[in-house]
């Protein structure tokens, strides 16, 4: 089984709809992220949190929000989607113990496209 | 100018070659080099991980940051069919985890 699954896989939506995207993790991992990955742009960070309490604003936050309803899971929401926020997002934890080396475990992403 | 900057390939290579795959970046504070494996409709995985200068051997995989020159390098021996994925380089300058992500790197191996 996944240790960080998001869902959907995939949506399609419309100009002006909301959308939650949603990250669930059975690590354990204090500390969650999403980001989106663009072709040319490669991965932008999002959101973090570092725990439940803790939410921060990452490089490419206007236009998204987020919700950190447990430990365990992390929501990206699109108020009003355009179609420039057609992208592949992902979700990644990290355990948070070591500052300095803190993998992120990625999820299998989420295929957004915003018509 | 991006932070971070690597060559979008795509890289072909035979089965059995070395592989090359490299990454520029401007900033100086970086200090945490990190090699992700991304194969297709998959999030990215960390291979490797190196801090400050030096080379770090993993397998087929060696990874080498240049601080100097600001470049690092993942060198992939006897590559394999099953390599054929994108690579992406990341790096930090510590302190808290937020990481910068080059664009990555296209490999293809062909049996």
């Amino acid at each position: 089984d996944a240790d960080v699954t998001q869902t959907p896989r995939n949506r399609i939506t419309k100009t002006g709809k909301r959308i939650m995207l949603e990250c669930s993790q059975t690590k354990g991992h204090d500390r969650m992220y999403w980001y989106r990955q663009d072709p040319g742009l490669g991965l932008r960070l999002i959101y973090y949190s570092f725990d439940v309490k803790d939410i921060n604003k990452g490089e490419i936050s206007d236009g998204y929000s987020v919700s950190r309803q447990a430990q365990a899971k992390f929501s990206l929401s699109l108020e009003s989607a355009i179609p420039n926020q057609t992208a592949l997002y992902f979700c990644a934890t990290s355990v948070g113990a070591d500052r300095y080396t803190d993998t992120q475990y990625f999820g299998p992403g989420t295929r957004l496209t915003v018509l | 100018q991006k932070e971070v900057e690597q060559d979008p390939g795509p890289l072909s290579v035979p089965e059995g070659a070395i592989v090359s795959l490299n990454c520029t970046y401007s900033n100086s504070a970086f200090q945490y080099f990190m090699w992700y494996r991304q194969y297709s409709r998959k999030g990215p995985e960390l291979l490797m991980y190196t801090y400050s200068s030096g080379n770090k051997e993993d397998g087929r995989f060696t990874a080498q940051v240049d601080k100097s020159s600001k470049y690092i390098s993942l060198f992939i021996r006897d590559s394999q069919p099953s390599d054929s994925a994108t690579y992406l380089c990341a790096m930090s300058a510590g302190g808290f985890q937020k990481l910068v992500f080059g664009t990555g790197t296209r490999l293809l191996v062909s049996p």
